[in-house]
């Protein structure tokens, strides 16, 4: 079993559709957890840290659930340029990241 | 500021060479983390380095070696070069302080091909 497991996509969604994403992490010693937005043969670019009470940045919402070993993210009116792989990640006690292989979304017009 | 710097870009190697690969963190950081990613997977952590200990070490065999300097700038280093070994290799850049978050920021990586 992956340590950091995510559903591959693709996702496939109009203009202006909400989308959910979600992860599960199997190691309950994960301290922090991340949503990594990585664009085709270009390096992951931290989208978001995921904190207990959930967060919010401008359309995207991270939620994190420690007792289900949980993680999602919920992005709001999709535009095109979200259009990325979305990589789940939680780091461990020695700050190493563990990541998924990634969610694909397509936002097509 | 600068970002995450890695050099090469792009590498073609032949089976049983040996490579070097280099990254500069974002001015500040203490911490390089290198990671391998192939083709449809997430990134594979090989070793975390701060304040030019190594402080944590991935699953990948002796071939594979990495130093940080007193600078903060890292080197991994490759040996006996094999088809697997092709991949974009990232390293990341993160303050490495005890606590809070400790976000990595990546570099636009090195992307290494073996013949």
């Amino acid at each position: 079993r992956k340590e950091v497991e995510q559903d591959p996509g693709p996702f496939n969604v109009p203009e202006g559709a909400t989308v959910a994403f979600n992860c599960t992490y199997s190691n309950s010693a994960s301290q922090s957890f991340f949503w990594y937005r990585q664009d085709c043969r270009k390096e992951p670019k931290l989208l978001m840290s995921v904190y207990s009470s959930g967060n919010e940045d401008g359309r995207f919402t991270a939620q994190l659930n420690r007792a289900s070993q949980y993680i999602s993210l919920l992005i709001r009116d999709s535009k095109l340029s979200d259009s990325a792989t979305y990589l789940c990640v939680a780091m461990d006690s020695s700050y190493k990241l563990i990541f998924g292989s990634g969610t694909r979304l397509l936002v097509r017009p | 500021d600068a970002g995450v710097t890695q050099s090469p870009t792009h590498l073609i190697k032949t089976r049983g060479q040996h490579v070097t690969l280099r990254c500069s963190p974002i001015s500040g950081h203490k911490s390089v983390s290198w990671y391998q990613q192939v083709l449809g997977q997430g990134p594979q952590f090989i070793f975390q380095y701060y304040e030019k200990e190594e402080r944590g070490r991935g699953n990948f065999p002796d071939r594979f070696s990495a130093r940080q300097f007193p600078n903060y700038s890292s080197e991994l280093n490759v040996n006996a070069l094999l088809l697997g070994d092709s991949a974009l290799y990232l390293c990341a850049s993160s303050t490495g302080l005890a606590g809070g978050q400790n976000e990595q920021f990546f570099g636009p990586g090195t992307r290494l091909t073996v013949l």
